[in-house]
């Protein structure tokens, strides 16, 4: 199935450092949202953009909903031990009862943060 | 804690079997989507029901069939499980009430982890 590029894999940084992490598509969507897990949970809700050049924050973290439709980022500041997980990026057409509600997902970056 | 709830946690059975997996959603959503989330394939949507009534299906095998009860719950139905059947399973659920997004956020369950031996 159709899934977005999300970049980097993986990353490893010290505490205190800043993180940046995109994801792309070939298709454009009308929501692009940012999960975060953590072992054994299931995705939780971090960001929602719901506008082109949408540019949100929700405390150390800001994401952006690229003016194509195709893009967004997520950077996180400052980071903290409590940021290590497996962050995220999803699509979304629709929403609610529609068919075009379900979410594409990133393949995810897995962030470790050395204290 | 997101409000959806997904039993059972672990489940550990053998090929050829057949389970259920069963989502209870959020108080007052009438959506329920449900999720695999494996290593090689990432997490990858299988299907949606709005309110007992199949809305959208994606990559959700023939072996593989949902369902949305009166009381919204729904069940995951899994057959002549394989050994690439071993996955995690998530619900979600979202109001489905509105058309706007923003009022349509989907919240996850903690997931059902399947081992198919």
């Amino acid at each position: 199935g159709q899934q977005l590029n999300q970049s980097p894999q993986s990353m490893f940084i010290q505490e205190g450092e800043d993180v940046s992490m995109n994801c792309t598509s070939s298709s454009i969507f009308n929501t692009w949202l940012w999960y975060k897990q953590d072992p054994g949970e299931g995705p939780v809700l971090l960001i929602a953009l719901y506008k082109a050049g949408e540019l949100t924050s929700n405390g150390r973290l800001t994401a952006q909903f690229g003016i194509t439709r195709k893009d967004s980022f997520l950077n996180i500041s400052a980071s903290i031990p409590s940021d290590v997980g497996i962050y995220f990026c999803a699509g979304q057409l629709g929403a609610g009862g529609t068919s075009y509600g379900k979410l594409t997902f990133g393949q995810g970056t897995i962030l470790t943060v050395h204290p | 804690d997101s409000g959806v709830t997904q039993t059972p946690k672990h489940l550990i059975t053998a090929t050829g079997q057949r389970v259920t997996l069963r989502c209870s959603p959020r108080s007052g959503d009438l959506s329920v989507y449900w999720y695999q989330q494996s290593l090689d394939q990432g997490l990858q949507f299988l299907i949606q029901y709005y309110n007992g009534e199949e809305r959208a299906k994606g990559n959700i095998l023939e072996r593989f069939s949902a369902q949305q009860f009166p009381d919204l719950h729904s069940e995951l139905n899994l057959s002549s499980l394989e050994l690439g059947d071993s996955a995690l399973y998530f619900c979600a659920s979202s109001p489905g009430t509105s058309f706007m997004v923003a009022k349509n956020i989907q919240y996850f369950g903690a997931g059902t982890r399947l081992s198919v031996l």
